[in-house]
């Protein structure tokens, strides 16, 4: 089975902290995702990375960079965080193979204070 | 840009009733679209995924139609069961280039035993 792990499933961070967080998978997937999950809106992309060290811009980058050094693990990482930054964050992976799902973490519950 | 649709935002059926669940995009020029599952708290779990030129799949009580050039889908869920009660999101990968999904907000279904 695929399995995408994420570092963290609550985090509190103060407003103006950096905050790291860490997505795993132990598939050899080329893609992995970040989307940001907030009510009434779904989920959004925020960045994708499609090899080691590529990343591209999703929907809502603002505020966010990424950081992918070794295939299996993604970073996304909130330079200063900030309270609209509160939200739930899940990564996901994919191969490349255009018929296959991607795979989803449980999820990192974000407050921002 | 796609826009992802779904109606109902909420659904609470009595236990062994079939329902349908609706989705429907703005651009037809899809790759796939998938249909995920999500718990309270939790990530997601694909359910479905039905290719740009197939009509429908199913997968044991769950059964998803595709009509593309009107841009819609159903999900049909068949006797439904109290641990179905999950949110039920749609997503679509809109084309070769694009390989993150663009999700819609959500069905979130009750099923009462």
């Amino acid at each position: 089975d695929v399995k995408v792990t994420q570092s963290s499933r609550y985090l509190v961070k103060r407003t103006g902290e950096k905050v790291f967080l860490e997505c795993v998978q132990d598939m050899d997937h080329e893609n992995m995702f970040w989307y940001r999950q907030d009510p009434g809106l779904g989920l959004r992309l925020i960045y994708f990375s499609y090899d080691v060290k590529m990343k591209e811009k999703g929907d809502i980058p603002e505020g966010y960079s990424v950081s992918r050094e070794k295939k299996e693990r993604f970073s996304l990482i909130l330079e200063s965080a900030s309270t609209n930054q509160t939200s739930m964050y899940l990564c996901a992976s994919s191969s490349g193979h255009p018929q296959e799902t991607q795979y989803f973490g449980p999820g990192t519950r974000l407050l921002v204070l | 840009k796609q826009e992802v649709t779904q109606i109902p935002a909420a659904l609470s059926v009595p236990e062994g009733e079939n329902l349908v669940l609706n989705c429907s995009f703005t651009d037809s020029a899809i790759y796939n679209l998938q249909w995920f599952r999500q718990d309270p708290g939790k990530g997601l779990t694909s359910l479905l995924l039905i290719q740009s030129s197939q009509r429908e799949q199913t997968s044991g009580r769950l059964n998803a139609s595709l009509d593309k050039s009107s841009g819609r889908s159903t999900l049909y869920i068949a006797a439904s069961q109290p641990g179905d009660s999950a949110t039920y999101l749609c997503a679509v990968r809109p084309g070769m280039g694009r390989r993150a999904l663009t999700f819609g907000s959500g069905t979130r279904l009750q099923v009462q035993p």
